[in-house]
């Protein structure tokens, strides 16, 4: 079974440090990876997409995500962040093959707290 | 505005009083699907629908029911709610599709409707 791990609970940075958050999938075919972002109290927003193509992916916001196939991974990075980003970070992942393309999997969650 | 809607927002009810969370899209997406999200647990697939009358289990479908009968709508019943269905339930929708090899589907999220089960 599909399964997407996120390596950290909680992540505390301040104001203009470099993020990164890490992100596997297990498994061994093609995929389409997600990166959500939810603020307090609010639903989930796309931040970026990878289907096929380029491996490093520009999202809003200045986000970006690369995908590593050797490494079965889709870490998620931002140079400098910002109070605001402060939020919970999700990872996701759906097979793209036939029959199993609508089951998206994601990851536990990602919480980023920005210290101003 | 393109959106998905869900009702209610919160609900509060008992053990076995059957309810339903309804979801509509105003998108015309062929792709609907419901999650729930709990601590620690992210967020877990309940069912999906590939398109009307077409619809799929997730990871996690005991006590819920859902159908497709028309594009717009999928709503999420609960028969007999019980208590570990205590959540924060959000409904999303997509304009899936293929293109050559490639499946596409990036889902638009709904607001959210928190139950609770006492």
């Amino acid at each position: 079974a599909q399964s997407v791990s996120q390596h950290n609970h909680h992540v505390i940075l301040s104001e203009a440090a470099s993020l990164e958050l890490g992100c596997n999938y297990s498994y061994g075919g093609t995929v389409n990876l997600f990166w959500y972002v939810q603020y307090p109290g609010q639903h989930l927003q796309l931040l970026l997409k990878y289907f096929s193509g380029d491996p490093l992916v520009k999202g809003i916001k200045g986000f970006e995500a690369e995908f590593i196939k050797s490494k079965f991974s889709f870490n998620l990075r931002k140079p400098s962040v910002q109070w605001s980003d402060t939020a919970e970070y999700f990872c996701a992942v759906n097979a793209n093959y036939g029959g199993s393309q609508g089951n998206l999997i994601f990851g536990k969650g990602t919480k980023l707290s920005v210290k101003p | 505005e393109a959106q998905v809607t869900q009702n209610p927002r919160y609900l509060i009810t008992v053990t076995g009083k059957k309810l339903t969370v309804t979801c509509s899209q105003n998108m015309n997406h062929e792709y609907m699907s419901w999650y729930r999200q709990d601590p620690g647990l992210g967020l877990r697939q309940i069912y999906y629908s590939m398109n009307v009358e077409v619809t799929d289990k997730g990871d996690v479908p005991e006590g819920y029911k859902v159908s497709r009968k028309e594009k717009r709508n999928f709503p999420l019943i609960l028969e007999s709610p019980s208590p570990n269905q205590t959540s924060l339930y959000f409904c999303a929708s997509s304009l899936s599709g293929t293109s050559g090899s490639i499946f596409y589907n990036e889902q638009f999220f709904g607001p959210g409707t928190r139950l609770t089960v006492l």
